[in-house]
This record gives structure tokens, sequence and C-alpha cells, in this order.
């Protein structure tokens, strides 16, 4: 059974960095991508970025600047930072398996139960 | 960026009757390589939202056969033949055609 499970701080202060790590169980970080997902509720469901097996990364141009996603395989991890925060990044973040690198015909087939994270002083 | 344009926002349903959702995309969702990557989530109160439906029509694993999907192009739907209890929540359509993926408003789902 795969499984997500985000971590990190639920609140930030503005203008700082928001620092998230999900740890995967169930399936290797390198046979997969890996996105992640915010709900806001100004915003609703907005996608982040995603970052291939190989390390490379596909972020979403509205946060381009402010994105750094990481793979530690090691640990089977998947990171997110996100900087210079202000109270619009306030969200719940989720880390959702994206797709198989070949042969795929989904994503998002499997979330974390998600993190609340507040930006806030 | 793909604008999704889900309708109605809001579905009170009857028990047992049946409910359709309307998802429009501002661009055609065929990918290069012929798919269409229109997918539909449904999201309980406190959980993360679940997938459903990939590449317009398919069920994903263990969804029951009363939610099909239907459409092409730019147009899509999803149906629920007869609603039950467990299918109150949240859906939304997302397309995983173009970057960035984008997703619906949502539709909230509830009974009468």
């Amino acid at each position: 059974q795969v499984q997500l499970q985000e971590s990190g701080p639920g609140l930030v202060r503005p203008s700082e960095t928001l620092s998230l790590t999900c740890t995967v169980s169930g399936a290797s970080v390198r046979s997969f991508y890996w996105s992640w997902i915010r709900q806001s509720a100004g915003k609703g469901l907005e996608w982040i970025g995603r970052i291939q097996v190989n390390g490379d990364t596909t972020y979403n141009p509205s946060l381009h600047s402010r994105i750094t996603m990481s793979l530690d395989t090691s640990k089977n991890q998947v990171s997110l930072n996100l900087n210079s925060v202000t109270a619009a990044d306030t969200a719940v973040y989720y880390c959702v398996r994206d797709h198989a690198p070949v042969g795929w015909n989904y994503a998002f087939d499997y979330w974390g139960q998600g993190i609340l994270v507040t930006v806030s002083s | 960026d793909v604008v999704v344009t889900q309708t109605p926002l809001s579905s009170p349903v009857t028990l047992g009757q049946p409910a359709s959702i309307s998802c429009k995309s501002s661009q055609s969702l065929v990918h290069p390589d012929g798919n269409t990557y229109l997918s539909w989530l449904h999201q309980r109160p406190g959980q993360p939202p679940r997938l459903l439906i990939y590449k317009i029509s398919n069920r994903f694993s263990g969804v029951p056969d009363r939610f099909s999907g239907s459409g092409a192009g730019t147009d899509f739907t999803l149906k629920i033949s007869r609603v039950e209890a467990e299918d109150v929540g949240i859906y939304y359509c997302m397309q995983i055609t173009h970057f960035p993926r984008t997703f619906g408003q949502g539709t909230r789902v509830e009974i009468k």
C-alpha cells in the first residue's frame, strides 16, 4: 500500500521560506514522478510543480521563481521549498504521486493527508 | 493556462437519483500522443481528493460503476447514475494534458 506523509512547520512567518517533506512508503521515489498541490479557500486546488525521477522539475509559472523541489532517494522523500511567502500562500499542501515515467494513463492516484501551513507573523 | 470551468457549483440531489456535472476547458485537452488527459476527483470533508475517473471515461481502481465519464475535446461530463450517501462532497475535474495542470472550481454534491 502506497502511503505519503507530509511534514513540516504549520506556521511560517511572512517573507520566510516554507519547507515541507513528503515521506513515501510502499513505492520508490525513483519509480514515479511526484507533484505538490495546494488547496486554499480562495484559490481551490492549485498545482505547484512536479519532479521527475532524474530530478528534473516542472513548476507552475505563477510560483516558478519561488519554488524548489528535490528528491532524497536515500530517505525516499520528496521536498518542497517555497520562499518569500505571504499570507496568500496559506493553504493545505498535498504531496501527490504523479505518474510513471513511461506507459502511464493517469496521475494523482495517491495523495498524502495534507498539511496546513499558515503564513502569519 | 488552461481554464477549466465546472457547472453547476452546487448540486442538491435526492438519494437514488442521478447527478451530472459539466466540465469545459478553454482549449482542447487532446495530447500530442492522442490521449485526452481529463480526470475527475472526489473530495469528502476533511479528506484529500481521490482519483475517480481518468482519460475521460476510465474508472480508477475500486470506483463503483455508478460513476461514468464522457466527452471529448473541450466538453466533458461526470454522471452518477444513482447517488448514494457516500457520494456527498466536492467533485473536481482536472486536466493533465497541458502545463501547468489545472483544476475546475469544484462542484458540491449534497443530499436534499
